[in-house]
């Protein structure tokens, strides 16, 4: 069974640094076609790729928050580190740890964490 | 603005067949990308429902069944139920944008 929490404080003030963390069971990063990332949803709205590390220590941003987003994996902790620079108020969201398959060439994310909401406010 | 289009809501009739649009471009959908479909429920985490354009996961009924055409898929949930109300996400990738991109996302209402 897989299964994946986030973790990371709920409130963080304006400019400063976000830092979640995801621990995950039932798979290894270390396994052909495994990855893991991360999923954002805004109050009310879509969702939104941020980033994702994969098994063969690759790593992709999203080219619009690139700046701001840095990926880590700690595969024999099973643990995926997300830090995001710079908040704002409009990066208040709910943030979702997700596992990706990676077949054919193609990336799906296959199972999700719960979310965690985090607020954005001075 | 998302880079995939979807209807904001749709809704039927339970028993009904209901279909949700999705319309990409050809630096996506088009492009020969897949497209996977992500189900929410109110107050939960997305669910995958379809991978791979028309691939159903472990678990998840026949009644849920994807296709794609062009630049456009489609997910169709055939006998709508009261269970299945809840809003719906595709998700491809975009090589112009280097990016794993969704849609808005299709509220289903089951009336």
């Amino acid at each position: 069974q897989i299964t994946l929490k986030e973790s990371g404080p709920t409130l963080v003030k304006p400019t400063q640094t976000l830092t979640l963390t995801c621990t995950f069971s039932g798979f290894s990063l270390s396994t052909d076609e495994m990855g893991v990332g991360w999923i954002r949803q805004p109050p009310g709205k879509a969702l939104e790729w941020l980033a994702v590390t994969f098994w063969d220590d690759d790593k992709r941003h999203s080219p619009s928050l690139k700046s701001r987003l840095t990926i880590t994996k700690y595969t024999s902790k099973n643990q995926v580190v997300l830090t995001m620079t710079n908040m704002d108020p409009v990066d208040t969201a709910t943030y979702y740890c997700v596992q990706s398959r990676t077949v054919s060439g193609t990336t799906r994310f296959d199972h999700w964490g719960q979310g965690t909401l985090v607020t954005v406010s001075s | 603005q998302s880079v995939l289009t979807q209807p904001p809501s749709v809704s039927g009739a339970p028993g009904q067949r209901v279909t949700i649009s999705c319309t990409g471009t050809n630096s996506n959908i088009g492009a020969g990308y897949d497209v996977h479909w992500y189900q929410q429920l109110p107050g939960t985490a997305p669910k995958l429902v379809i991978y791979g354009d028309n691939s159903r996961p472990s678990g998840v009924p026949d009644r849920f069944s994807g296709s794609k055409s062009g630049t456009a898929a489609s997910l169709a949930i055939t006998g709508l139920q009261a269970e299945d109300e809840g809003s719906y996400y595709c998700q491809s990738f975009d090589h112009s944008l280097s990016a794993w991109v969704f849609g808005g996302g299709t509220k289903v209402t089951a009336l």
